[in-house]
């Protein structure tokens, strides 16, 4: 079945401590995404990616890394810098059309907590 | 800028009831429009689109319209489930190809 994957689906963060989440898609998708779900609000972008070897930043970079190396994998590293990490973390892709991109599939999302 | 802005939850209704979710946007010209739903603990389901003006997308038993004159996209459903119970998000696609979502509506549906 083509989908999907983030890993883990649970992930403790220490302070001072850089973690990674992980997503694959195996749906042959040139572009990628990286959003922050907080309680009661709706989706905001940190990076996307609209082919590998390149990314740009979304509207609360600050604190994220990405990297795109293979067309399948968008791993996103929370740094020590990002004060307030706690939040449901989502994937996404998209077919690319002329340039354009189509509609957006999900993840099934990371919850990232603070110990 | 663009933005999207939904009626606020949590709404609550008895199974069989009709459904309304209030939806509308601010845009630069005509953008795609969506309806994405979230169960609990899960990712976002695409629900259903509109591309263009007065276009209708459907499925599952909800529709909603793409009206350019108003600038809104209500979802409706004639008789939700219990199973319905889910937040659903409201979206449009801006030039660049990004989502902008609003801040989403809880729906619980009650037997």
């Amino acid at each position: 079945d083509g989908g999907i994957t983030q890993s883990p689906k649970y992930l403790f963060r220490k302070e001072g401590q850089n973690v990674t989440l992980s997503c694959e898609q195996n749906l042959n998708h040139d572009a990628m995404y990286w959003y922050r779900q907080d309680p009661g609000q709706g989706l905001r972008l940190i990076y996307y990616s609209q082919i590998v070897n390149d990314f740009q930043k979304g509207d609360i970079a600050e604190g994220y890394s990405v990297s795109r190396e293979k067309k399948e994998s968008f791993p996103l590293t929370v740094t020590s810098a990002q004060k307030n990490p706690t939040a449901f973390y989502l994937c996404a892709s998209s077919p690319t059309t002329s340039g354009v991109q189509e509609t957006q599939y999900f993840g099934p999302g990371t919850r990232l907590l603070v110990l | 800028g663009n933005s999207v802005t939904q009626m606020e939850g949590p709404v609550t209704l008895s199974e069989e009831a009709f459904l309304t979710i209030n939806c509308t946007y601010t845009a630069t010209g005509y953008p795609s429009l969506f309806w994405y739903v979230q169960y609990p603990g899960e990712g976002l389901q695409l629900l259903l689109k509109a591309t263009k003006a007065d276009d209708k997308g459907s499925n599952k038993g909800f529709e909603a319209t793409y009206r350019k004159e108003t600038t809104s996209f209500h979802l409706e459903k004639g008789s939700v489930q219990v199973s319905d119970s889910a937040v659903y998000f409201c979206a449009l696609r801006d030039q660049g190809g990004k989502l902008i979502f609003g801040q989403g509506t809880e729906l619980s549906v009650k037997p």
